[in-house]
């Protein structure tokens, strides 16, 4: 079975600019989480997604965004791009949210190391 | 909210020697994961507990539930160069949809 892709798995953008990050969940997960991740916050939860709805959400600004499809597959969205917004961005998926044991297991992405000039 | 207390930050260790990490929190837990992470890479799950006292093991690695279930350890035996990489603990707190991360562990060998 596929894991979890994520495209593309660099990118460069400029101040100002928006972006919008692709992730693959593995076949017949539902959820799709998303994480940003820093040398120095370390793992920071986004959003989670499940049945093309926004189920949680992390405290990160209104220029983050995401939508989930109806085949599962998630994009994730940054507008107006900040320095601080470099970052390597993990996409999550698992079976079922909300529950306790095998089913809520996160399996992770290679991520999307986006870099703001 | 929920923390977890991952310790230690990082460890230097010889190769050949053993490991053990932990997490902590001050809530109870469901679930406990351990991950991996190289370098440019997405956490890779080593080991998932489900059951409180439960000890599961994967090759050299080995990980509990705790009995409190408010605490996790992964032990690493007889460590070899390719186990350098950040350890994330994680875990599904009882009442709360999320899934929370440790800050990790960076382990170093030394030559």
């Amino acid at each position: 079975k596929a894991g979890v892709t994520q495209t593309p798995r660099y990118l460069i953008k400029t101040r100002g600019q928006q972006v919008t990050l692709s992730c693959s969940p593995i076949s017949g997960h539902r959820s799709v989480s998303w994480y940003q991740q820093t040398p120095g916050q370390g793992l920071q939860f986004l959003f989670e997604y499940f049945s093309e709805t926004q189920r949680n959400k992390g405290n990160f600004p209104g220029r983050f965004s995401g939508r989930q499809f109806s085949n599962s597959r998630s994009e994730m969205n940054v507008s107006t791009l900040e320095l601080g917004d470099s970052a390597l961005y993990l996409c999550a998926s698992s079976l079922d949210p909300g529950t306790s044991g095998v089913t809520d297991t996160q399996y992770f992405g290679p991520g999307t190391r986006l870099t703001v000039l | 909210g929920q923390q977890l207390n991952q310790s230690p930050q990082s460890m230097f260790i010889q190769e050949g020697e053993d490991v053990s990490m932990n997490c902590t929190s001050s809530s109870i837990f469901n679930t406990w994961l351990w991950y991996k992470q190289d370098p440019g890479e997405g956490p890779v799950l080593l080991i998932a507990l489900y059951k409180a006292g439960e000890l599961t093991s994967n090759g050299r690695l080995t990980a509990q539930f705790g009995i409190t279930r408010k605490d996790s350890f992964l032990n690493i035996s007889a460590s070899i160069p390719s186990d350098v990489g950040i350890y994330f603990c994680a875990g599904h707190p009882r009442g709360d949809d999320k899934i929370i991360f440790g800050k990790g562990t960076r382990l170093h060998i030394l030559p």
